[in-house]
């Protein structure tokens, strides 16, 4: 089995200011963990990905997240926002062991203050 | 370019109606996905598929169908039988079965019932 929880299902920060987004995770086997992004009456993108290896992994639009197994978590980061990151941020955990499926955590909504 | 082409954009379905909703794909993917979002909520799996000709039921199959009789084409059959079928459907892919590298989504269809 396997589970995603998202801390806080809205956070709001400035435009160039550090950008936070929390999520834990669950899993029986080890983890795929990605995130994703959504802009209103959209499909999801890709940001970035962990399958195995380096646990740091770097995404597109300079976001990047660190996955702690210890701490069961994958925390989404990017050092400085930007006005067009608001969005809808989900996080999302699959295994090789689970036919490819994803299960997605609530989102989080990103808005970014000028 | 390769991608998901997802139609209609927006569905309108009338009580004890069926509606199906349509998922084409050139990127060569063997496996495909269908899931749910409503509003504030994580995407919820309908069915999947990971070969032509097969498919399985995801968390919340009950009212859908699917055929699977192309690589390239995955349609969502809503049925009567589904009883609060408005919600924002996406179709998603994934280069094969179990190996889940990232999905690559559809634009999305919502469907709304007058």
């Amino acid at each position: 089995a396997q589970s995603v929880t998202q801390l806080g299902s809205h956070v709001s920060v400035s435009e160039g200011a550090l950008v936070l987004l929390r999520c834990n995770y669950s899993s029986s086997v080890p983890p795929y963990l990605f995130w994703y992004v959504q802009y209103p009456n959209q499909g999801l993108q890709l940001l970035l990905k962990y399958t195995t290896g380096a646990t740091l992994v770097k995404g597109i639009n300079g976001f990047e997240a660190e996955f702690k197994k210890s701490e069961t978590s994958f925390h989404l980061t990017k050092p400085s926002a930007h006005m067009s990151d608001a969005a809808e941020y989900f996080c999302a955990v699959s295994a090789e062991t689970n036919a490819g499926k994803s299960t997605f955590g609530d989102g989080t909504t990103l808005t970014v203050k000028p | 370019d390769g991608g998901i082409t997802q139609s209609p954009k927006y569905l309108f379905r009338k009580e004890g109606q069926n509606v199906t909703l349509s998922c084409e794909q050139n990127l060569n993917h063997d496996a495909m996905y269908w899931y749910r979002q409503d509003p504030g909520q994580g995407l919820r799996l309908i069915y999947y598929s990971q070969i032509v000709n097969d498919f399985q039921k995801g968390d919340i199959a009950e009212g859908y169908s699917v055929s699977r009789e192309k690589k390239e084409s995955f349609p969502l059959t809503v049925t009567s039988a589904q009883k609060n079928p408005t919600a924002f459907y996406l179709c998603a892919s994934s280069i094969s079965q179990g190996r889940n590298y990232g999905y690559t989504f559809g634009s999305g269809t919502r469907l709304t019932v007058v």
